[in-house]
C-alpha cells in the first residue's frame, strides 16, 4: 500500500485553465505539505496543514489554494494556470509538526503549455 | 532563519568506491533534525538517514553513513561501496525538533553520478 499517495501524476494543460493535485495519507499523520520543485530542482514549502488546520503559508499567489477535507487528506487546486506554475508538486506528510522525518508522495509533473 | 548549504552541485564516483557529499546548515536552534534524501530519476523523495542533533553518535544506514559535526554545523553524508542504484540527487534537510510548523529546509542538492 501506498503510505502517501498523489494523483494525477503527470498533468499538461493550456495556460489559465483550472486544475487540482489530490493528496492522501494512510500513515495516520497529523502534519500535512505542499512542496513545490522548480525545474532547477530546488524544493520549497508552500502549505502545511496540522489536523485540517492552515500553519504554513509561505508566498505563493493566491491561484494556488489548498484544502484539507480531513487530516488525511489535502488537496491543492491552481487557478488560472500560468507558464511559470511548470514544476513537479509533491505532498508529503509527518507525525506531527515536531518529530522525525516527512514521507513524500511521487510527485505530480505539471506541465502548462 | 535556518537555511543548508550543499556545495557541490554534481559529484561523480567509480562504482565501489566511496564518496562524501557536503552539506553545511546555520541556525540558532540548539535542538533539530537533519536528513538526507536521495531522488533518482523516478523522481519518487527517499529517506536515506536521519541524525537527531542531541544525539553525539553519527547516524549509520548500511552503506550510509553521516559525519555530524554540531559545533561546525557541519552534516556530510558518505557513501561506502557505491553501487549505480546510487545515482541521484542527494538533498540535504533541516527540520526544527519541538517547533509548531514543522517543515523541512533544503539545499539545492547534489547530482551523483557512479560510473561503472
Amino acid at each position: 500500500d501506498t503510505a502517501v499517495s498523489q494523483t494525477p501524476k503527470y498533468l499538461v494543460t493550456q495556460m489559465g485553465n483550472d486544475k487540482s493535485i489530490k493528496c492522501e495519507q494512510n500513515l495516520g499523520h497529523d502534519t500535512m505539505y505542499w512542496y513545490k520543485q522548480d525545474s532547477k530542482k530546488f524544493l520549497k514549502i508552500m502549505f502545511s496543514y496540522n489536523n485540517k488546520e492552515l500553519i504554513i503559508n509561505e508566498t505563493v499567489p493566491n491561484r494556488f489554494s489548498p484544502k484539507s477535507p480531513d487530516k488525511a487528506h489535502l488537496n491543492l487546486h491552481i487557478n488560472s494556470l500560468e507558464l511559470g506554475d511548470s514544476a513537479v508538486y509533491f505532498c508529503a506528510s509527518s507525525r506531527d509538526t515536531n518529530t522525525g522525518e516527512l514521507f513524500f508522495g511521487e510527485g505530480s509533473r505539471l506541465t502548462v503549455l | 532563519a535556518q537555511t543548508v548549504t550543499q556545495s557541490q552541485p554534481e559529484m561523480s564516483v567509480q562504482e565501489a568506491e566511496t564518496v562524501t557529499l557536503s552539506c553545511t546548515y546555520d541556525t540558532s536552534e540548539s535542538d533539530y533534525y537533519l536528513f538526507w534524501y536521495k531522488q533518482p530519476p523516478s523522481r519518487q523523495m527517499i529517506l536515506v538517514i536521519r541524525q537527531e542533533a542531541y544525539k553525539q553518535q553519527n547516524a549509520t544506514e548500511n552503506r550510509f553513513s553521516v559525519n555530524f559535526q554540531k559545533a561546525a554545523k557541519s552534516f556530510s553524508l558518505k557513501i561506502s561501496d557505491s553501487q549505480l542504484g546510487d545515482a541521484a540527487m542527494y538533498f540535504c534537510a533541516y527540520r526544527s525538533y519541538g517547533g509548531s510548523q514543522g517543515n523541512l529546509i533544503f539545499g539545492k542538492g547534489t547530482k551523483l553520478s557512479v560510473k561503472p
